[in-house]
């Protein structure tokens, strides 16, 4: 059974802070993908990787940046958190590329930037 | 523009049927999912259909129209904990999935 592991569930930041959000799957899967969750908006793509050290923005990039340095491994990181970007994050994981195999999530890390 | 539709909640009786529709227009067409998402929990998957018809799965049924563009969701012998919300997405013509906002379904006993 896949398995997609956020390193934490629930996180509160300041304004200005660097935040890394970690995420791990255990299936060897080439595609990651991370998007942020709010209320009455479906879920938004901010970036996705379908190799490692490659990158691709998503639908919402700006204000994030990511990291995939292993195959298992893919980081989101905020630069200098703001208020706007206090939402639910959730990365999620596929075998491969151009295909149409479900997303397998974690559990989310509400990210809360006072 | 891509748009995904889906009713932002409906209410049901436990026991009873519920169908979920959601309507899609997006630049090309390379399948249409349904995921289930209990509150403060992954979205998790439960149907994908390409080809149009029913897909039966045990409570659970989906439904697509590529045609119409329209897809529901059916479940039936409603259960307290299929209360969640049901996400709809599609995957584009760039295998992009676009993603509905989803439809909180509340099961009263």
């Amino acid at each position: 059974d896949v398995k997609v592991t956020q390193s934490s569930r629930y996180l509160v930041k300041r304004t200005g802070e660097k935040v890394f959000l970690e995420c791990v799957q255990d299936m060897d899967h080439e595609n990651m993908f991370w998007y942020r969750q709010d209320p009455g908006l479906g879920l938004r793509l901010i970036y996705f990787s379908y190799d490692v050290k490659m990158k691709e923005k998503g639908d919402i990039p700006e204000g994030y940046s990511v990291s995939r340095e292993k195959k298992e491994r893919f980081s989101l990181i905020l630069e200098s958190a703001s208020t706007n970007q206090t939402s639910m994050y959730l990365c999620a994981s596929s075998p491969g590329n151009m295909d149409n195999s479900p997303l397998h999530f974690g559990n989310g890390t509400r990210l809360t930037v006072t | 523009g891509q748009n995904i539709d889906q009713p932002t909640e409906m209410t049901a009786t436990e026991g009873a049927i519920v169908q979920i529709n959601c309507t899609y227009q997006t630049s090309g067409f390379n399948g249409l999912f349904w995921y289930q998402q209990h509150a403060g929990e992954a979205p998790t998957f439960l149907s994908y259909n390409v080809l149009d018809g029913l897909e039966e799965k045990g409570r659970f049924s989906s439904f697509l129209s590529r045609s119409k563009g329209y897809s529901y969701l059916l479940l039936k012998e409603l259960q307290m904990k299929d209360s969640a919300s049901y996400l709809c997405a599609v995957l584009d013509s760039n295998y992009q999935l676009i993603w509905g906002a989803g439809t909180k379904l509340i099961i009263k006993p």
